[in-house]
């Protein structure tokens, strides 16, 4: 099976724009998590897409968002970029039941200047 | 809420010797645990989790973690390390599922010859 993949892998965003990443889960997998790694924060929950609801939610204000699609393929957008959102953006699918984990792609490096 | 406390933030060992990665949690209900390990510039690799049944658990590249539940603790072992174990280790809980799981700083293991 193919892994998760994200695009792009990299992105330099200027203050205040918006910016939207992508995420394909491994087929067959039906929840999407992502997760925000900062040196300064570590790795935080941002949500969860669940057969194209968000299942659960992190503490991040509403700038951030996402969506899945019927095929489960995931998008996050942050909107009104802050220096501070830089970071490391990690996508992970699951099959989104108990007993299993997830799998996590390789991230999209995020710079905001 | 539960929070994870890896005790050590940086492990440096010599090749051939034993390590243990210590990971402390705190939650008010069952859990499940993980231990994942990041390369540079990549995503998370799962490498053993605890959901229940023996408190001993074994994961790739011969590693190993046991859960006690009194000291509430998930401490990663490894008999005999290797260079290409050079890595940041992360430890996880999740109280719901695998979807939405709460992170630790990480430790930086750093195998030297």
């Amino acid at each position: 099976k193919a892994g998760v993949t994200q695009t792009p892998r990299y992105l330099i965003k200027t203050r205040g724009q918006q910016v939207t990443l992508s995420c394909s889960p491994i087929s067959g997998h039906r929840s999407v998590s992502w997760y925000q790694q900062t040196p300064g924060q570590g790795l935080q929950f941002l949500f969860e897409y669940f057969s194209e609801t968000q299942r659960n939610k992190g503490n991040f204000p509403g700038r951030f968002s996402g969506r899945q699609f019927s095929n489960s393929r995931s998008e996050m957008n942050v909107s009104t970029l802050e220096l501070g959102d830089s970071a490391l953006y990690l996508c992970a699918s699951w099959e989104g039941v108990v007993g299993y984990e997830q799998y996590f792609g390789p991230g999209t490096r995020l710079t905001v200047t | 809420a539960q929070s994870v406390t890896q005790l050590d933030s940086q492990v440096p060992v010599f090749e051939e010797a034993p390590v243990e990665l210590r990971c402390n949690y705190s939650s008010s209900v069952s859990v499940y645990l993980f231990w994942y390990v990041q390369y540079p510039n990549q995503g998370l690799q799962l490498l053993l989790k605890y959901l229940s049944g023996s408190t001993l658990v074994k994961g790739i590249n011969g590693f190993e973690a046991e859960f006690n539940k009194s000291q509430t603790s998930f401490h990663l072992r490894k008999p005999s390390v290797h260079i290409s174990d050079t890595a940041e280790y992360f430890c996880a809980v999740s109280e719901t599922d695998a979807g939405k799981s709460t992170f630790g700083d990480g430790t930086t293991l750093t195998v030297k010859p």
